[in-house]
């Protein structure tokens, strides 16, 4: 168990719809990322927020959104949902001190789009 | 750019041989190096990272891994491969810049024979 916990596990939803994907980072961890891991694509880096603030951004669609709550919980928003959205959201977080640290995986949270 | 190539997509070996998976990064200076695990229905587990320091590494499950500069490789190696080691590898870089975001391999598949 790393400590990182996402909700829900698994999400069934159609076309053109809205979700929301939500992430608890380890305790006394700052930075939550966000990735996305499909098929077509592999795993790839999504969002980065670093104590409520954005960070960094990778491969993110516009329809995508995220944010950090104070309590440093993340939420990662999908809109107008395409078949092809479907796929496993990993959240991951570290302490981030400025330097290379290990990140720690939630278990992940696996999209369906009928 | 960075980027991870893992040019083995699947690997077969019997329980007991040696196992060594391939990673080859590209980047421009020294970046830090991560193997990740993923058991099927899983999230990513971490083995092992180098940051800088003996280049050679060890990890969880008795697994290790040897940063080769000249070679920009990062291989995973194990002596003897049990059946409960089944499962997908990830070689991943981070990068020395603001961003702490990994970059990943498209992994390789492991499965044992028994």
């Amino acid at each position: 168990d790393s400590g990182v916990t996402q909700t829900p596990k698994h999400l069934i939803t159609a076309t053109g719809q809205r979700v929301t994907l939500r992430c608890s980072p380890r305790s006394g961890d700052l930075s939550v990322y966000w990735y996305q891991q499909s098929l077509d694509q592999g795993l790839q880096f999504l969002i980065q927020y670093y104590n409520g603030e954005e960070r960094a951004k990778g491969n993110i669609l516009e329809r995508f959104s995220a944010q950090q709550f104070p309590d440093l919980h993340s939420e990662l928003n999908l809109s107008s949902l395409e078949l092809g959205d479907s796929a496993l959201y990993f959240c991951a977080s570290s302490v981030d001190r400025g330097r290379a640290e290990t990140q720690y995986f939630g278990p992940g949270t696996r999209l369906l789009v009928l | 750019a960075q980027s991870v190539t893992q040019p083995d997509i699947h690997i077969t070996v019997s329980e007991g041989a040696s196992l060594e998976l391939r990673c080859n990064y590209s980047y421009g200076a020294t970046p830090y190096l991560f193997w990740y695990v993923q058991s099927p229905g899983q999230g990513l587990q971490l083995l092992l990272k180098y940051f800088s320091g003996d280049t050679l590494v060890q990890g969880i499950k008795g697994f290790e891994a040897e940063f080769k500069r000249s070679q920009s490789s990062f291989n995973l190696r194990k002596p003897s491969v049990h059946w409960s080691d089944a499962a997908e590898y990830f070689c991943a870089v981070g990068v020395r810049t603001g961003a702490n975001n990994l970059f990943f391999g498209t992994g390789t598949r492991l499965t044992v024979i028994p």
